[in-house]
């Protein structure tokens, strides 16, 4: 069964960094999704993507953050300079249409220190 | 703003009893309902919608407007229910800018 894949699975970074979440959405899906859970906490929306631009962002998604589809298979989303407030579980999803079933991946799990 | 609650953070239910996870939520206009569901080491998958109104594994629920619920039930728990659940709301029926509730973790006790 296809799944949406995330690497790493856990990043440690240090504040002021840069780092690049990755992920493959399942190959024939159009919409992509990026949300977070800080720890303790709910599930919030950053940002989704279709056609190659963004189609929806959350307040959250300020410009420190960026994405990207940068060929075919990844969608990467960028914090340009984390912060400690940064550390999350960062959710990448995926759907064939914005209102079909989302597939999520497992998550990466971002340290900032 | 739209705005999902859910009471209770914990709920631990014997095996075969009925089970209800409870949601509520606030939003002006007329949103579409989710259910979530995380297996221990699992990842986040969609349990069932509002707009569907289909039983997924046993577990229904239903849009109650005047009252701004959509409580999930289940008339027989059983063991592999136990997991992380998690109520959303979308504004626009899509996946876009879905709001969560903080979950329920739910344990069947055998």
């Amino acid at each position: 069964e296809p799944e949406v894949t995330q690497t790493p699975s856990h990043q440690v970074t240090q504040m002021g960094q840069e780092v690049i979440l990755r992920c493959v959405p399942i190959s024939n899906h159009l919409y992509f999704y990026w949300y977070r859970q800080i720890l303790g906490q709910k599930v919030e929306f950053l940002v989704s993507f279709y056609n190659n631009e963004i189609s929806e962002k959350s307040e959250i998604f300020d410009d420190q953050f960026s994405v990207e589809r940068p060929d075919g298979s990844n969608f990467t989303l960028k914090i340009r300079s984390t912060k400690l407030e940064d550390s999350a579980m960062y959710f990448c999803a995926s759907s064939e249409q914005v209102n079909t079933e989302a597939f999520f991946g497992q998550g990466t799990r971002l340290t900032v220190v | 703003a739209q705005r999902v609650t859910q009471p209770e953070k914990l709920l631990s239910v014997f095996k075969g009893a009925p089970v209800e996870l409870k949601c509520n939520y606030s939003y002006s206009g007329s949103p579409e309902l989710f259910w979530y569901v995380q297996y221990s080491r699992q990842r986040l998958q969609l349990l069932l919608r509002h707009i569907s109104r289909e039983s997924i594994k046993g577990f229904t629920a239903d849009l109650n407007k005047g009252e701004t619920s959509f409580h999930l039930k289940k008339p027989f728990a059983q063991e592999e229910d136990s997991a992380m659940y998690y109520c959303a709301l979308s504004p626009n029926f899509g996946n876009e800018k879905l709001t969560f509730g903080t979950g329920t973790r739910l344990t069947i006790i055998p």
